[in-house]
């Protein structure tokens, strides 16, 4: 069946450097990719996303690229700060059906 | 305006008690989905309505979970004779429209224990 694997699934950065996650996903009909924060406590939340007719998206210091060729996509965090520690989950969306990966947990050091 | 909220927030529950978990989306969102979260997992897709309908119920575990949605508003999702692999997170989100052309607003959650 469907499937996304995220990597890594734990990843520690001092805060000031950069964090990126990346995941892979099985399904060609995907066209969706968004990519969720979760604090503890919370639902997800959406931070950022890209549909498969764009390469690259950035919103501050977030950006995500997509390889739709090889199916992978990634997160780019820059300048993390300590709010940024929470779990993140990237997901693979065709039309109302998202697949979800298993999880990082990021954890930024003051 | 008010997000998503579920109820209760925790359940402990004894093996093969029912649950009642309730949903109540954001008001004019016609899609509502629903989804369970195992410790350390992610988020593992159960149901979704456009409007009162299911047009996808493939996500459920087994035929002893079920939802349903009235008035295009509340929905609960019941889990009978409830097992302890039953005990995660379920998590609802809704949306303005069907499709991933709509963000997905998501609920806290809640937290079942099936002791």
């Amino acid at each position: 069946g469907e499937n996304v694997e995220q990597h890594p699934s734990t990843l520690s950065v001092q805060e000031g450097d950069s964090a990126v996650i990346k995941c892979t996903y099985s399904d060609s009909a995907s066209n969706y990719f968004p990519w969720y924060k979760q604090e503890l406590g919370k639902g997800p939340q959406l931070i950022i996303d890209i549909r498969s007719n764009v390469g690259e998206k950035k919103d501050q210091r977030i950006a995500v690229t997509l390889n739709k060729t090889a199916k992978h996509f990634s997160l780019h965090i820059t300048e993390t700060q300590p709010e940024d520690s929470a779990v993140y989950f990237c997901a693979a969306s065709q039309w109302f059906k998202t697949i979800f990966g298993a999880g990082t947990r990021l954890f930024v050091k003051a | 305006g008010a997000g998503v909220s579920q109820s209760p927030s925790n359940k402990v529950t004894e093996k093969g008690k029912d649950v009642e978990l309730r949903c109540d989306p954001i008001s004019g969102h016609t899609a509502l989905y629903w989804y369970r979260q195992r410790l350390g997992q992610g988020l593992e897709f159960l149901i979704y309505f456009q409007g009162n309908s299911a047009p996808d119920k493939s996500g459920l575990p087994s035929d002893r979970f079920s939802a349903e949605r009235t008035g295009e508003s509340v929905s609960t999702l019941t889990i009978q004779r409830t097992q302890q692999e039953d005990s995660a997170v379920y998590l609802c989100a809704s949306s303005l429209g069907q499709g991933n052309s709509y963000e997905q607003y998501f609920g806290p959650g809640t937290r079942l224990t099936v002791t």
